[in-house]
């Protein structure tokens, strides 16, 4: 069975332009989530989609962020217009079931963004 | 609010010997409890957790966990290290009964000393 992926891997792009990272989940799994982790510190929540409705998006930092599941398949990320703070590791977690309590996430390899 | 903290940044360890990653969390109600791991140029993989029942969980790797709810705390363990455990693990819990989403600490880098 083939784990979360995610592309690209790394994204090197310049302060002001846009980036879109995207994120496949394990087939079958309902609920997708995006993190990120910025400077080293901890890994922080960024939204939740329950197949393609935004269950909880209350750790998106700002409106140039904007995620989607169209389809409740893949689901993307993109920042527009990128800003230097937004520099880190994007992870992507998937799990299965919406009803079962505390369900398993598994995360992707990340994307390491490098805004500059 | 919640959080969890993860208070050693480095973690040194001979190999064959026995390591603690500690961990403590602060959360209302029931803790819903997270190990994960990440190696080198890899993405997060999850090792064990803590829902309800036994206190002491087992996971991946022969890598086990004990949940203290009195000290509020769950430490990762192993009996004997070994050198390719050496990676980034973080602790995490499960924000409130009411969402998925977690809350990590801010990670242990293990280092196991052949």
């Amino acid at each position: 069975e083939a784990g979360v992926t995610q592309f690209p891997s790394h994204s090197v792009i310049e302060k002001g332009q846009t980036v879109t990272l995207r994120c496949d989940p394990i087939s079958g799994h309902d609920n997708l989530y995006w993190y990120r982790r910025v400077m080293g510190k901890e890994i922080k929540f960024l939204l939740h989609f329950v197949k393609e409705s935004k269950q909880d998006e209350s750790g998106m930092p700002n409106n140039r962020f904007l995620a989607e599941r169209t389809g409740g398949t893949y689901s993307t990320l993109k920042v527009q217009p990128a800003e230097l703070e937004d520099s880190g590791v994007y992870f992507c977690a998937s799990s299965q079931n919406p009803a079962v309590t505390a369900d398993t996430q598994y995360f992707g390899p990340g994307t390491r963004l490098t805004v500059l | 609010a919640q959080s969890v903290a993860q208070p050693e940044d480095q973690v040194n360890v001979a190999e064959g010997n026995p390591l603690t990653v500690k961990c403590t969390y602060s959360v209302s109600g029931n803790p819903y409890l997270f190990w994960y791991v990440q190696y080198p140029n890899r993405g997060l993989q999850f090792l064990l957790k803590y829902i309800t029942g036994d206190n002491l969980v087992k996971g991946s790797y022969g890598f086990e966990a004990e949940f203290n709810k009195s000290q509020t705390s769950f430490h990762l363990k192993k009996p004997s290290a070994l050198v390719s455990d050496s990676a980034l693990y973080f602790c995490a819990v499960r924000a409130s009964s009411r969402t998925d989403k977690l809350i990590f600490g801010t990670g242990t880098r293990l280092q196991v000393f052949p």
